[in-house]
C-alpha cells in the first residue's frame, strides 16, 4: 500500500496554543482523510480531502491537502483538552494505508 | 449509527493457543478489515474482505487468517498465537472502498498473548 509519514509522532502544546501535524508520502496521492483517536477509544473519521490545493475546516481544525497532492496537514487554532488524542491521516487507493499518528497533549 | 462491535474488550491466550476474534457490523456494508495497533506504528492492515466469503491480504497477514461466511461479520484468526501478537486488533467496515467511502471502528481487542 502507499506509505504516508506523519510528523512529529509526539506534540505537547500549551492549552490556548496552536499546532499543526503533517503528512508525506513519495507518490501522488488520490485522496486522504484523517482520524482521531480519544484515549481509550478508537478512531473516527474526521474529513476528507481529495482535490489539490482543497483546504477544509471544521470549527478549530483547518485540514489542507497539497498542490501535488503528496502531503497535508492538520492545524488546530486555540487548543483545547477537548483536542487530546491521536491524529491519523490515511491514504486512501482503495484501501486505506494508515501513518503512525500525532499524539497531542495539552498543559493545562 | 453505524455500529461495529468486538467480541471482547480484552483478551489473555497463552502462546500456541488457536484464537478467534469477532466482529460484527449492523449497516449492511460490504467491506470489512481487521488492523493491529502497536505504539509508534499506526495502524496496520491485516486482511480486509470486500464480499462473503472473499478477502484479501493486507500489509501484515503472516500469522493470522480471516473468514467472513456472513455479510456482517468478519473473524479473525491466530492459528498459534505468539507473544509478538500482543497487541489491539481493531475491526473496520466500509461501504464501499476507494475515495468517499469513510470506515467505522469498533472498539477494539487488546489481546495479551503470554
Amino acid at each position: 500500500g502507499q506509505q504516508v509519514m506523519q510528523i512529529p509522532q509526539y506534540q505537547p502544546v500549551q492549552e490556548g496554543e496552536d499546532f499543526t501535524t503533517y503528512c508525506n508520502s513519495s507518490t501522488t496521492l488520490s485522496n486522504i482523510q484523517w482520524y482521531k483517536q480519544r484515549p481509550g477509544g478508537h478512531p473516527v473519521f474526521l474529513i476528507q480531502l481529495v482535490k489539490s490545493g482543497e483546504v477544509k475546516k471544521q470549527k478549530r481544525l483547518t485540514f489542507q491537502f497539497g498542490e501535488a497532492k503528496k502531503n497535508s496537514s492538520l492545524h488546530i487554532t486555540a487548543t483545547q483538552t477537548t483536542d487530546v488524542g491521536t491524529y491519523f491521516c490515511a491514504a486512501n487507493d482503495y484501501k486505506l494505508s494508515f501513518g503512525a499518528g500525532t499524539t497531542v497533549t495539552v498543559r493545562a | 449509527d453505524v455500529k461495529v462491535t468486538q467480541s471482547s474488550r480484552y483478551l489473555v491466550k497463552r502462546t500456541g493457543e488457536k484464537v478467534f476474534l469477532e466482529c460484527v457490523q449492523d449497516m449492511d456494508h460490504e467491506n470489512m478489515f481487521w488492523y493491529r495497533q502497536d505504539p509508534g506504528l499506526g495502524l496496520r492492515l491485516i486482511y480486509f474482505s470486500y464480499d462473503v466469503k472473499m478477502k484479501e491480504k493486507g500489509d501484515i497477514p503472516e500469522g493470522y487468517s480471516v473468514s467472513r461466511e456472513k455479510k456482517e461479520r468478519f473473524s479473525l484468526i491466530l492459528e498459534s498465537a505468539s507473544t509478538n501478537q500482543t497487541s489491539m486488533y481493531l475491526c473496520a467496515s466500509s461501504a464501499l472502498l476507494g475515495a468517499g467511502y469513510e470506515q467505522y471502528f469498533g472498539p477494539g481487542t487488546r489481546l495479551t498473548v503470554t
